[in-house]
């Protein structure tokens, strides 16, 4: 079946400007994750939705950042006014509903943001 | 806050040779630990995990990890790497009823054939 996926797959913008990233994930998967990772790191948790609601959005670094996810599917990442700081590749994951055992996260391939 | 060590970023190794990567956690409660892989130019994908039960955990592709919850340790093996197994691995671990996953900083992996 179809993986999560994310779009656009590279971005390029100027200091100052504003971005979305949008993320669909498995169909059915209630939770889904937003992640960071920069350069030489690993990834770095941002934001999580269970459903439509921001269940824990204490990763998220500062105000810029925010997360929509009106539907309870896709999900929109939006960063305002980027900085060079921002650059990294931002990865949005999802998994199934929470039932007795906790489940993997699937990760879609990123999207890779360059603000120059 | 928990918080995951992986060491020796860079690994080179040579086929058929043993492989094992360290995965240290700080956290005092309990804990899901995963093993993902990067394949270069591909996703994150899930290689092993551990919730509950056998410490000893059997993957995909003969990897296998081992947690010692003395130890705060989730170490991966693989007795006999083969050229495909070039990959960046991460450990990762969530405490029980927190979804945030903490990420080390992965090992870069590199086997000559």
């Amino acid at each position: 079946g179809a993986g999560v996926s994310q779009t656009p797959s590279n971005k390029v913008t100027e200091k100052g400007k504003y971005v979305e990233l949008r993320c669909d994930p498995i169909s059915g998967h209630t939770a889904l994750y937003w992640y960071r990772q920069s350069l030489g790191q690993g990834p770095e948790f941002l934001i999580y939705f269970q459903g439509t609601g921001a269940a824990d959005d204490s990763g998220l670094p500062n105000d810029r950042f925010f997360a929509v996810r009106p539907e309870g599917s896709v999900s929109t990442l939006k960063i305002q006014r980027t900085e060079r700081g921002d650059s990294a590749v931002y990865l949005c994951a999802s998994s199934p509903p929470l039932l007795a055992e906790p489940h993997e996260q699937f990760f879609g391939p990123g999207t890779r943001l360059t603000v120059l | 806050a928990q918080s995951v060590s992986q060491h020796n970023h860079h690994v080179i190794l040579s086929e058929a040779a043993s492989l094992e990567l360290g995965c240290n956690y700080s956290y005092g409660g309990t804990v899901n630990l995963f093993w993902y892989v990067q394949y270069p130019g591909q996703h994150l994908q899930l290689l092993l995990k551990y919730f509950s039960g056998d410490p000893l955990v059997k993957g995909i592709k003969g990897f296998e990890a081992e947690f010692i919850k003395s130890k705060f340790s989730f170490n991966l093996r693989k007795p006999s790497v083969q050229w495909s197994d070039t990959a960046e691995y991460f450990c990762a671990v969530n405490a029980r009823g927190n979804n945030r996953l903490a990420f080390g900083k992965g090992n870069q992996v590199v086997v000559i054939p």
